[in-house]
């Protein structure tokens, strides 16, 4: 079947420590996003990306890092700059045009130690 | 350039109708519409490209009115399995930067 893998469910980070959260799909969509949900909140986007090896920032860039190598994969780092990193991560992928829907993954919830 | 969405909570009997309203400020050039339960990811409901547009899923359904910046989701006859958090989200600029309002909590009791 078809979707979007999101690992691990649940991270933990220690202070000044970089980690990364990964994003596979195997539906052969052009375009990834990646989204910050904090609680009672709605979606805010991080990073999206249209095509391998482009990216472009979105609302709440600073702290956050990606890569797009693969099309099927767009890993997302949350390094140490990013002082509020609680939240749930969420991964997206979409046929490659505005117009079409955004399929998720089911979530990486970040915590701090 | 968020979206707003109102109201922010609705609580329903099974049964009963509600509608969620979503307006922008800035052109709204296609309108999407998710539903998330708690701790879930979004699941896609509909997307309206065009300006007076009506689609519908199930017994939700919803409109798209492109001179007045706002689309409206409509549910009849609600459902337990209707409880969610309801987002509308849309395109900036007709590109991939996407935007997505802070959500509509729905609650169906029975």
């Amino acid at each position: 079947d078809g979707g979007i893998t999101q690992s691990p469910k649940y991270l933990f980070r220690k202070e000044g420590q970089n980690v990364t959260l990964s994003c596979e799909q195997n539906l052969n969509h052009d375009a990834m996003y990646w989204y910050r949900q904090d609680p009672g909140q709605g979606l805010r986007l991080i990073y999206y990306s249209q095509i391998v090896n482009d990216f472009q920032k979105g609302d709440i860039a600073e702290g956050y890092s990606v890569s797009r190598e693969k099309k099927e994969s767009f890993p997302l780092t949350v390094t140490s700059a990013q002082k509020n990193p609680t939240a749930f991560y969420l991964c997206a992928s979409s046929a490659g045009n505005s117009n079409q829907p955004q399929h998720f993954g089911d979530g990486t919830r970040l915590s701090i130690l | 350039q968020q979206p707003v969405q109102s109201p922010q909570a609705v609580i329903l009997r099974e049964g009963e109708d509600a509608v969620i309203n979503c307006s922008s400020s800035k052109a709204l050039y296609s309108v999407h519409w998710y539903r998330q339960k708690h701790g879930e990811a979004p699941v896609f409901l509909m997307i309206l490209l065009k300006g007076g547009e009506q689609k519908g899923h199930e017994k939700i359904s919803a409109s798209f009115n492109e001179k007045k910046q706002q689309s409206s989701l409509y549910l009849t006859a609600s459902q337990l399995s209707y409880s969610g958090t309801y987002f509308c989200g849309s395109p900036i600029n007709y590109g991939q930067n996407f935007v997505f309002g802070p959500g509509t909590r729905l609650s169906v009791l029975p």
